[in-house]
């Protein structure tokens, strides 16, 4: 059973436009969210991460928005670049017994930023 | 900057083996965690230490055991290796104890079992 769907294994976008990643959670616990960037063969790098109490983090061209009610986030690229283009993972990180479990990952969605 | 190494960057293993896997970080944290990457199924966690000689099973520990005899040093041990533990693995480091934000990852080793 998947707690974080990435429904979009792969997104085209002109380089200057917007990008916009979404992903969905079904569990309602997680309380963390984290967008992850990886390129081939390397592992994968921090991007921006938002708290279950906030509903926007900005950060220079990304930006990530989380509606609680909707179990919904999404990260918006503005405007994207030829070195955006790379698989984006969106994780989560739940509670249980004392504390935060490891990070669950979507199955990532793959940005491919067109000239 | 945060350093995560992995031992090997590619790795090829027979079927049966007993097959180790290094990750070392440089930056005292005291959170470990071992996933494994695999076309079209995201990245899955295997197993973390949230302390040295702690250990707890993630989501897919079947096949698989954990050391963390130093703080900076956890291994992922396949006690048997099977082609179906062809994969890329991936280790990643925090700090924040049981309250951790982001998580720093490794190169990842490229295991094949024939």
């Amino acid at each position: 059973d998947q707690q974080v769907k990435q429904n979009s294994p792969s997104l085209s976008v002109q380089e200057g436009r917007i990008s916009i990643l979404n992903c969905d959670y079904t569990n309602s616990m997680f309380d963390y969210f984290l967008w992850y960037k990886k390129y081939p063969a390397e592992g994968p790098t921090f991007l921006i991460s938002i708290s279950s109490i906030k509903d926007k983090n900005e950060d220079g061209r990304f930006t990530v928005f989380l509606n609680k009610s909707a179990k919904h986030l999404s990260l918006h690229i503005v405007p994207s670049q030829p070195g955006d283009s790379a698989v984006y993972f969106c994780a989560a990180r739940g509670y249980s017994g004392g504390g935060a479990d490891g990070l669950t990952f979507g199955k990532g969605t793959h940005l491919i930023i067109q000239p | 900057d945060v350093k995560v190494t992995q031992s090997s960057r590619y790795l090829v293993k027979r079927t049966g083996e007993k097959v180790f896997l290094e990750c070392v970080q440089d930056m005292d944290h005291e959170n470990m965690f071992w996933y494994r990457q695999d076309p079209g199924l995201g990245l899955r966690l295997i197993y973390f230490s949230y302390d040295v000689k702690m250990k707890e099973k993630g989501d897919i520990p079947e096949g698989y055991s954990v050391s963390r005899e130093k703080k900076e040093r956890f291994s992922l041990i396949l006690e048997s290796a099977s082609t179906n533990q062809t994969s890329m693995y991936l280790c990643a480091s925090g700090s924040g104890g049981r309250s951790y934000n982001e998580q720093f990852f490794g190169p990842g080793t490229r295991l094949t079992v024939l």
